[in-house]
């Protein structure tokens, strides 16, 4: 069972646009993070989101923690090429002990120059 | 810098042979994971280990098995490869004094039975 669905799958923008992704769930998670994988590597850690309404900056991407802590968001200012990749989150039912990740299913970006 | 390592990157073999998929880590980290990755489906987990002989099964276990005799080596094994196992694998490590479970990916091997 998939806990964390991503939206869109795909999103393809032009240079300069921006844009925002989903991820969601029906479950509350502790703690989330957002993973970018580029193309024959893998993914790298971007944030990690813990308090309900978080709002974190990194350069152009706003990542932010809903509210009830069963959903976040992604948007990027002003997409740039360097931006394309696959976009992962993972959430975390519980920061103790021996909690796994339970990743999405990913949104695939590409900026068209 | 300190590194994840996955060697092979690439490997194609035949249906029943033995595969051995191999992760090396320089961070110190104690936690280890192997994950599939396939198309549509997002990383899932196959093994993970918190500390040297640590072995515990994930989400899709069956199929594989895994070895960690040593802190910074953590092996995935096909006993006997089938199709179905084609797709992307990427081992990562985590530390254990990190509450949020941050983890770090190696680069991949890509898989292909025939």
């Amino acid at each position: 069972t998939q806990l964390l669905e991503q939206s869109p799958q795909f999103l393809s923008i032009q240079e300069g646009e921006n844009l925002t992704v989903y991820c969601n769930s029906s479950s509350v998670f502790s703690s989330l993070q957002w993973y970018r994988q580029e193309p024959g590597e893998g993914p790298v850690l971007l944030v990690t989101v813990v308090t309900g309404g978080e709002v974190k900056k990194l350069k152009r991407l706003t990542f932010q923690f809903g509210d009830a802590r069963k959903d976040s968001s992604l948007h990027i200012t002003a997409a740039q090429p360097g931006d394309t990749g696959l976009y992962l989150c993972a959430g975390q039912h519980s920061n103790f002990g021996n909690e796994k990740l339970t990743f999405g299913t990913g949104t695939r970006l590409t900026i068209i120059p | 810098d300190a590194d994840v390592t996955q060697t092979p990157r690439n490997r194609i073999t035949k249906t029943g042979k033995r595969i051995m998929l191999e992760c090396s880590q320089t961070k110190g980290h104690d936690r280890m994971y192997w994950y599939r990755q396939d198309p549509g489906l997002g990383l899932r987990l196959i093994y993970y280990s918190f500390d040297v002989k640590d072995i515990n099964k994930g989400e899709i276990s069956d199929g594989y098995s895994v070895s960690r005799q040593a802190q910074a080596k953590f092996s995935l094994s096909l006993e006997s490869a089938i199709p179905n196992q084609t797709a992307l694998y990427f081992c990562a490590t985590s530390d254990s004094l990190r509450v949020f479970n941050e983890q770090f990916f190696g680069p991949g091997t890509r898989l292909t039975v025939l």
